[in-house]
């Protein structure tokens, strides 16, 4: 068990539809990222939040957003929901910006039929 | 834009002979870590490696980081089946906090 808890663990939703995912961090960690992996990929840098703050942002598409609250756990949002949008959708958190440990939750797999 | 790639992308071994895969970067990395990911679960460090031609070593596993800190790799000797997973390599590009990850090595172990 890393610490890191999201929710939820499974989503199954249509196309056009709206979902958000939630993430709280390793009691202490101010840093939480966000990665999705599509089936059998890699995983793609998102964007990450330190202390309520936007610090870094990857590929993130226009049509997804995140934001950190004060009490450090996070959300994204994902709209207008697309088929390739499906994947595991992943949380990580830090003690740090950076450098340090990512530990990872379990993750969150989205299907969009 | 910052890419890291690793190959080979799978590998499938017998149990008891050698990996190793290899990560490159396009650009410089202020460090590197590894991460090991088992099927259906999620990424776990495995270890940081700071310095310009930094070695270390976990029993079975040794971990590199290149001179022009833009490349490493990680290699297992004698491999068992609980090596089983893919490897992620993950730097962290020079000036900037992102965390880029490798494609990933998919490593399948015979027993």
């Amino acid at each position: 068990d890393s610490g890191v808890t999201q929710t939820p663990k499974h989503l199954i939703t249509a196309t056009g539809q709206r979902v958000t995912l939630r993430c709280s961090p390793r009691s202490g960690d101010l840093s939480v990222y966000w990665y999705q992996q599509s089936l059998d990929q890699g995983l793609q840098f998102l964007i990450q939040y330190y202390n309520g703050e936007e610090r870094a942002k990857g590929n993130i598409l226009e049509r997804f957003s995140a934001q950190q609250f004060p009490d450090l756990h996070s959300e994204l949002n994902l709209s207008s929901l697309e088929l390739g949008d499906s994947a595991l959708y992943f949380c990580a958190s830090s003690v740090e910006g950076s450098p340090g440990e990512l530990f990872f939750g379990e993750g969150s797999r989205l299907t969009v039929l | 834009g910052q890419q890291v790639m690793q190959i080979p992308q799978y590998q499938h071994v017998q149990e008891g002979e050698d990996f190793t895969t290899y990560c490159n970067s396009s650009t410089t990395l202020s460090n590197i870590q590894w991460y090991k990911q088992r099927p259906g679960g999620h990424p776990v460090f495995l270890i940081q490696l700071v310095k310009s031609g930094e070695v270390k070593k976990q029993k079975r596993l040794t971990f590199q980081f290149g001179e022009a800190k833009k490349n490493s790799s990680l290699h297992i000797t004698a491999t068992q089946t609980t090596d089983v997973g893919t490897y992620f390599c993950a730097g962290i590009p020079s000036g900037t906090y992102k965390y880029i990850f490798g494609t990933g090595t998919r490593l399948k172990v015979l027993a």
